[in-house]
């Protein structure tokens, strides 16, 4: 009865590498996120996505690209990985954009060596 | 552009004491307000929320105030107990750009 998920919970690899994290809600929501926490703990939005439209984008490098089948799915890819793209990646899901709680996915772990 | 502006950034208080967090908001046209709290290892996880129309809102040992004419709002925490240890996240919820900007976030932890 998960209500987002995301795998893998944690991600080692090399510089240059590209890597993917899938994020799954069952909730039924209509907007989708991906979140960015780096290690001083900062919470910054990087996407967002209604209804498998991608509403916001915040100036993040184009070596990553969220994608998303379908609404209750939004997967991101990462390409050419860069040290400081070591972070918790966290998704999230919620009714309403700016009016009404944000449900957060367990997070990912990228360790980029 | 908008912005959230938290204080303190680490919060050390006696169990049993009070602690009180505060935030700032840049744009007038924010309406939604929501408290999160994160766990070590966790998700972030919403305890309080409260919209424009209200100026108080409180959940058994936490509660929340928004001043809107000075684009304040703050967390209260009365009766500190050691679960309260956490990162706290204030946020502000923009119509206008669909989305929420969360503060830089309170480290919060509780003295036996």
């Amino acid at each position: 009865d998960t209500a987002v998920s995301q795998t893998p919970k944690y991600l080692v690899t090399q510089m240059g590498n590209d890597k993917s994290i899938k994020c799954e809600q069952n909730l039924g929501h209509d907007t989708m996120y991906w979140y960015k926490q780096d290690s001083k703990k900062f919470l910054k939005i990087m996407f967002s996505y209604n209804n498998k439209e991608l509403i916001i984008n915040e100036t993040v490098p184009n070596r990553f690209s969220p994608k998303s089948p379908d609404k209750a799915h939004l997967n991101l890819h990462i390409n050419s990985l860069e040290l400081g793209d070591s972070a918790v990646y966290f998704c999230a899901s919620s009714q309403e954009t700016a009016w009404g709680e944000q449900f957060f996915g367990p997070g990912t772990r990228l360790t980029v060596l | 552009g908008e912005n959230v502006e938290q204080h303190p950034s680490t919060l050390s208080v006696q169990e049993g004491d009070s602690a009180v967090i505060k935030c700032t908001y840049s744009d007038s046209a924010s309406n939604y307000f929501p408290w999160y709290k994160q766990e070590l290892g966790k998700r972030p996880q919403l305890i309080i929320d409260i919209r424009s129309n209200v100026g108080e809102k409180k959940d058994q040992r936490i509660a929340v105030t928004l001043n809107k004419t000075a684009k304040h709002f703050s967390l209260h925490i009365t009766e500190t107990q050691p679960e309260d240890s956490a990162v706290y996240f204030c946020a502000a919820g923009y119509s206008s750009a669909s989305k929420i900007i969360f503060g830089s976030g309170t480290r919060l932890s509780i003295r036996p």
